[in-house]
């Protein structure tokens, strides 16, 4: 069983679309995270939520919205996508307190 | 100057060789530190885990923490083909959001 799990693996689309990433976790964490990995390889946080709130919210675009049905999904949607949104978005949960992460294998998002 | 640095490399190496890999830091509150492994097409897994100065062994592998310094490596004995991967340091203060701070990843290639 995948304890991370994200959808879709691979998304392709155009400027100016609307795409979402979907995120589940079967570890019973009570935080989840969005972060996102440049061609550079630096990861870097986008948002954090506990159970269901959203607690961080670094520099991101008010393009991407992220939402949280319930503590097992965290969702990310992004508005009219720009060249630069080309990354590796990867969703990770913990339980807060713990200094360790579980990653998902990453949604690959190439914009044309 | 980046919080946390990392030598990208590639570091390529025999079959069997010691690895060792670093990061320096320069925010002297970061109390937890963290080796991951991130295979190629896969979210990062976690390694090591540390708290604070001193060494940690984990079957081959040993984490080093020198806060003094704010230098922390990972040494991997009788490296392997299969141990080839990027492997990202991260740390974070006590206290703290517990959102880890990245290096952006040494890629290890390791050869027959």
């Amino acid at each position: 069983d995948t304890a991370v799990s994200q959808t879709p693996k691979y998304l392709v689309t155009q400027m100016g679309n609307d795409k979402s990433i979907k995120c589940e976790q079967n570890l019973g964490h009570d935080t989840m995270y969005w972060y996102k990995q440049d061609s550079k390889k630096f990861l870097k946080i986008m948002f954090s939520y506990n159970n269901k709130e959203l607690i961080i919210n670094e520099t991101v675009p008010n393009r991407f919205s992220p939402k949280s049905p319930d503590k097992a999904h965290l969702n990310l949607h992004i508005n009219s996508l720009e060249l630069g949104d080309s990354a590796v978005y990867f969703c990770a949960s913990s339980q807060r307190g713990s200094e360790s992460q579980h990653f998902g294998d990453g949604t690959r998002l190439s914009i044309l | 100057q980046k919080e946390v640095e990392q030598d990208p490399g590639p570091l390529s190496v025999p079959e069997g060789a010691i690895v060792s890999l670093n990061c320096t830091y320069s925010n002297s509150a970061f109390q937890y530190f963290m080796w991951y492994r991130q295979y190629s097409r896969k979210g990062p897994e976690l390694l090591m885990y540390t708290y604070s100065s001193g060494n940690k062994e984990d079957g081959r592998f040993t984490a080093q923490v020198d806060k003094s310094s704010k230098y922390i490596s990972l040494f991997i004995r009788d490296s392997q083909p299969s141990d080839s991967a990027t492997y990202l340091c991260a740390m974070t203060a006590s206290g703290g959001s517990y959102i880890p701070t990245f290096g952006r990843g040494t890629s290890l290639i390791v050869h027959p």
